[in-house]
């Protein structure tokens, strides 16, 4: 069984540039989630996709978008780069029940580490 | 606001020496409290789930418990294999989806 897959895996980018990640989900999963990665901050929940829909944000600025394709696939993207934006990028799926209200478990992809000079 | 805190930052054990982790938390009602493992390198891997206080779960040299303030992943006659960074994380009630608050983690290593 094919795990989450997060392209690409390392990136450099220069500040004021874009830059835009990709995640493709366990199949059957239809929750897609992002983190940001940090030493000082830890693991920080930028925002969560279901069926195509955006379902939950964190405490990030507007630059930090995602969207959710028809496959589950998601994409992330952050504009404007800043310096501070250097982390690991995580994607992580879930099969959500629908109706459920219990915890729903989370499978993290590798990651996409971004370094912005 | 709900917070999630693990200590020790950094623990070093030698292989069979058993020992704990801590992870307190502060949520205003808990949907559940997971523990992860990350190795360098690499995204999280679930370890497991847990629901309401008194609840303990074990898979091989590791068992963790919950109180209603804190969880404790102990960790019995370790090997070098089990170093790794363990992340503790919260999900609280009024969350929708899959938000999780994640602990800064404890990186443990074991030496033979």
């Amino acid at each position: 069984k094919a795990g989450v897959t997060q392209t690409p895996r390392y990136l450099i980018k220069t500040r004021g540039q874009q830059v835009t990640l990709s995640c493709s989900p366990i199949s059957g999963h239809r929750s897609v989630s992002w983190y940001q990665q940090t030493p000082g901050q830890g693991l920080q929940f930028l925002f969560e996709y279901f069926s195509e829909t955006q379902r939950n944000k964190g405490n990030f600025p507007g630059r930090f978008s995602g969207r959710q394709f028809s496959n589950s696939r998601s994409e992330m993207n952050v504009s404007t780069l800043e310096l501070g934006d250097s982390a690991l990028y995580l994607c992580a799926s879930s099969l959500v029940l629908e109706g459920s209200s219990g915890a729903n478990v989370l499978t993290f992809g590798a990651g996409s580490r971004l370094t912005v000079l | 606001e709900d917070q999630v805190t693990q200590s020790p930052e950094a623990l070093r054990l030698q292989e069979g020496e058993s020992s704990s982790l801590n992870c307190s938390y502060t949520v205003s009602g808990l949907r559940g409290l997971f523990w992860y493992r990350q190795d360098p390198g690499k995204g999280p891997e679930f370890l497991f789930t847990l629901y309401s206080a008194g609840e303990e779960k074990e898979k091989e040299r590791l068992k963790a418990t919950l109180t209603k303030k804190e969880s404790f992943l102990h960790i019995t006659a370790p090997k070098p294999e089990d170093s790794a960074t363990y992340l503790c994380a919260v999900q609280a009630v009024r969350q929708a989806g899959t938000a999780l608050i994640f602990g800064k983690g404890t990186t443990l290593s074991v030496s033979s």
